[in-house]
């Protein structure tokens, strides 16, 4: 069974923190590793699709960095507002995207 | 907007009947999936097809059926359904046929079996 798992299960933080998190998944067999964002009553949402280690990906105050050679890849937030909260996935991509279950972030204005 | 259509966007109906849920990808993508999000799991890929062939398949159980026509639209087909198919259910679509690229998802369609 493959696994993907993401850290921290949730975090609360206040507006204008820097935030990160954790994608870990298996390291053999990489393809790609995709992040989405996804807010509450609405559906997930493409932010980056890496595929080389040592990937570094940014859009606007959020980036992503991917090490496939120890299977992992983190999100970073600078400066979270409170339109920031969302869940945050991350899929690993074999034959399909294989979703972890998410961080939730809650950003407190 | 992804730009990805779903319906509908609510379905309520009993145990044992049959449902069809129905996604529209964006214009120009050939790749259609669907995910299953169950209150108690992540995401969990069904299906993918590309261009009308069905190119990978997920935990699919056998009373769900899918297909794409012609014009690019799918079907999520659920028979006998039970309560445990309780779920909500995204199509999401992409323009090729290797799932390397983000994928657009859909609104969804809650699927509620009483």
């Amino acid at each position: 069974i493959l696994n993907v798992e993401q850290s921290p299960q949730s975090l609360h933080v206040q507006e204008g923190d820097s935030t990160n998190f954790t994608c870990s998944f298996p390291s053999s067999n990489f393809y790609a590793l995709h992040w989405y964002r996804w807010e509450t009553a609405k559906s997930p949402e493409a932010l980056f699709v890496m595929t080389l280690n040592g990937d570094e990906k940014k859009k606007g105050r959020i980036s992503a960095t991917l090490n496939t050679k120890e299977g992992y890849s983190y999100l970073y937030i600078k400066g979270s507002q409170p339109e920031d909260s969302a869940t945050y996935l991350c899929a690993f991509l074999v034959n399909k995207l294989v979703f972890g279950a998410g961080t939730i972030l809650r950003v407190k204005s | 907007d992804s730009g990805v259509t779903q319906t509908p966007k609510h379905l309520i109906t009993a145990t044992g009947q049959r449902v069809t849920l129905r996604c529209s990808p964006r214009s120009g993508d050939l790749s259609v999936y669907w995910y299953q999000q169950s209150l108690d799991q992540g995401l969990q890929f069904l299906i993918h097809y590309y261009n009308g062939e069905e190119r990978a398949k997920g935990n699919i159980l056998e009373r769900f059926s899918a297909q794409q026509f012609p014009d690019l639209h799918s079907e999520l087909n659920l028979s006998s359904l039970e309560l445990g198919d309780s779920a909500l259910y995204f199509c999401a679509s992409s323009s090729d046929g290797y799932p390397y690229n983000e994928q657009f998802f859909g609104p969804g369609t809650r699927l509620t079996v009483l």
